[in-house]
């Protein structure tokens, strides 16, 4: 079964200051996506980041980038510069093809909340 | 630049009623889906859809129905509302390709008394 996992139900931040959220996932597919999705309080699903597992090289967009740790099935999300609009439930999520179709998988969320 | 519409965005219903959930997307996107949101559970696949005519079962479809006449649209029916249908509904909509992002709709907080 693929699962994906995030052990931290809630974390908090100082503004301006560095966070990490876990994930760790459990497939046996070679060919897999990884994404972290951000749902502010507006409840709005937001794509923050994504992932290929071929490519070895870790994803970055502005003050988000990941840790892509593919031996271990560890995908973390690391928020460079804390501000108060990044507080929100953040998901990762997977996505692989089962029989040819592509279906996300997504873990139960990390409530981040950033103080100022 | 509508992306993926849903509606409504907040219902009540009582124990036993029906009622539909809309969801319509412009962007062409083959593949759409229904998810519910339940607090530490994340988002759990309902029902699914790879095109129009095509639907299958995600992981908790008991109690709900989908149909897809169209790409457009993909409404999401409680057949008879139950108070464990209690939760937050998201329509998306996503290319079937696997490395693309999956849009999302605004959500439906759904209470079932």
């Amino acid at each position: 079964a693929q699962t994906v996992t995030q052990s931290q139900p809630e974390m908090s931040v100082q503004e301006a200051e560095t966070v990490t959220l876990s994930c760790t996932y459990d497939t046996s597919e070679s060919n897999y996506y990884l994404f972290w999705y951000k749902q502010p309080p507006s409840r709005q699903m937001i794509l923050v980041i994504r992932q290929e597992a071929y490519k070895q090289q870790n994803a970055t967009e502005n003050r988000f980038s990941v840790n892509f740790q593919k031996a271990a099935k560890s995908f973390s999300l690391k928020i460079s510069d804390s501000q108060l609009g990044d507080t929100a439930m953040y998901f990762c999520a997977f996505i692989a093809s089962t029989s040819g179709t592509y279906k996300y998988i997504f873990g139960t969320g990390t409530r981040l909340k950033v103080l100022a | 630049n509508a992306g993926v519409t849903q509606t409504p965005k907040f219902q009540v219903l009582k124990t036993g009623q029906s009622m539909t959930l809309q969801c319509a997307q412009d962007m062409n996107h083959e593949y759409m889906s229904w998810y519910r949101q339940d607090p530490g559970m994340g988002l759990r696949l309902i029902h699914y859809s790879v095109g129009a005519g095509i639907t299958d079962q995600g992981e908790v479809p008991n109690g709900y129905n989908v149909s897809r006449s169209t790409t457009e649209d993909f409404p999401l029916r409680l057949l008879s509302a139950a108070p464990s249908q209690t939760s937050v509904y998201f329509c998306a909509s996503r290319p079937q390709t696997g490395d693309t992002e999956a849009f999302f709709g605004q959500g439906t907080r759904l209470t079932v008394v």
